[in-house]
C-alpha cells in the first residue's frame, strides 16, 4: 500500500522560508511523479509543482519564482521550499503521487500538514 | 490556466437520492478530467479519471460523464458515507487545476 507522510513546522514567520518533506513508503519513487498541492482554508486545491525520480521539475507559474522541489531517492523523500512566505501561503499542504500511466491525476495523498504563516 | 467551475456549490440530499454535480472547463479538455471526494480534515480521495473511469475500489454508484468542456459526476443512490465535498480536476494541460468544490449535505 502506497503511503505518503508530510512533515515540517506548523508555524512560519512572514518573509521566512517554508520547508516541508514528504516520505514515501510502499512504492518506488521511480514509479511516478511526485507533487505538492495546497489548500488554503475554505478554498480550492492548488497544485504547486512536481518532481520526477531523475530530478526534473515543473512548477506552477504563479509560484515558480519562490519554490524549489527536490528529491532524495536514498531516503524515499521529496521536499518543498517556499521562499518569502506571507499570510496568503497559510494552507494545508499535501504531497501526492501522480497516478501512473493514466494522466496527470493524483491517486495517493498524504494526510496533509497545516502551515500557518504568522509572526 | 484552465478555469474549472462547479455547480452547484452545495446540494442537499437524503440517503437513497440520486445526485448530479456539474463541472465546466474554460476550454476544451477532451476527457482529461478527474473527480475527488474530500471529507472534513482528510485528504482527497481519487474517484474517477478520464471523465468516466472508476478508480479501483470505488463503488459503482459513482459514475462520471462528459467531454470537451462539460462534465458530470452522478451518485445513483447516496449513502451516508458519501456526504463530503467533491472536486473536479483537469489534466489536459499544465498547471493542473481544480474546481471550487461542491458540498453534498444531508437533507
Amino acid at each position: 500500500q502506497v503511503q505518503l507522510q508530510e512533515s515540517g513546522p506548523g508555524l512560519v514567520k512572514p518573509s521566512e522560508t517554508l520547508s516541508l518533506t514528504c516520505t514515501v513508503s510502499g512504492d518506488s519513487m521511480r514509479s511516478s511523479y511526485w507533487s505538492w498541492i495546497r489548500q488554503p482554508p475554505g478554498k480550492r486545491l492548488e497544485w504547486i509543482g512536481f518532481i520526477s525520480y531523475s530530478g526534473s521539475t515543473n512548477y506552477s507559474p504563479s509560484l515558480k519564482s519562490r519554490i524549489t522541489i527536490s528529491i532524495d531517492t536514498s531516503k524515499n523523500q521529496f521536499s518543498l521550499d517556499l521562499d518569502s512566505v506571507t499570510a496568503a501561503d497559510t494552507a494545508v499542504y499535501y504531497c501526492a503521487r501522480r497516478a501512473p500511466e493514466v494522466g496527470y491525476y493524483f491517486d495517493y495523498w498524504g494526510q496533509g500538514i497545516l502551515l500557518t504563516v504568522s509572526s | 490556466d484552465i478555469q474549472m467551475t462547479q455547480s452547484p456549490s452545495s446540494v442537499s440530499a437524503s440517503v437513497g437520492d440520486r445526485v448530479t454535480i456539474a463541472c465546466r472547463a474554460s476550454q476544451d479538455i477532451s476527457d482529461w478530467l478527474a473527480w475527488y471526494q474530500q471529507k472534513a480534515g482528510k485528504a482527497p480521495k481519487f474517484l474517477i479519471y478520464a471523465a468516466s473511469t472508476l478508480q479501483n475500489g470505488v463503488p459503482s454508484r459513482f459514475s462520471g460523464s462528459g467531454s470537451g468542456t462539460d462534465f458530470t459526476l452522478t451518485i445513483s443512490s447516496v449513502q451516508p458515507e458519501d456526504f463530503a465535498t467533491y472536486y473536479c480536476q483537469q489534466a489536459n494541460s499544465f498547471p493542473p487545476t481544480f474546481g471550487q468544490g461542491t458540498r453534498l449535505e444531508i437533507k
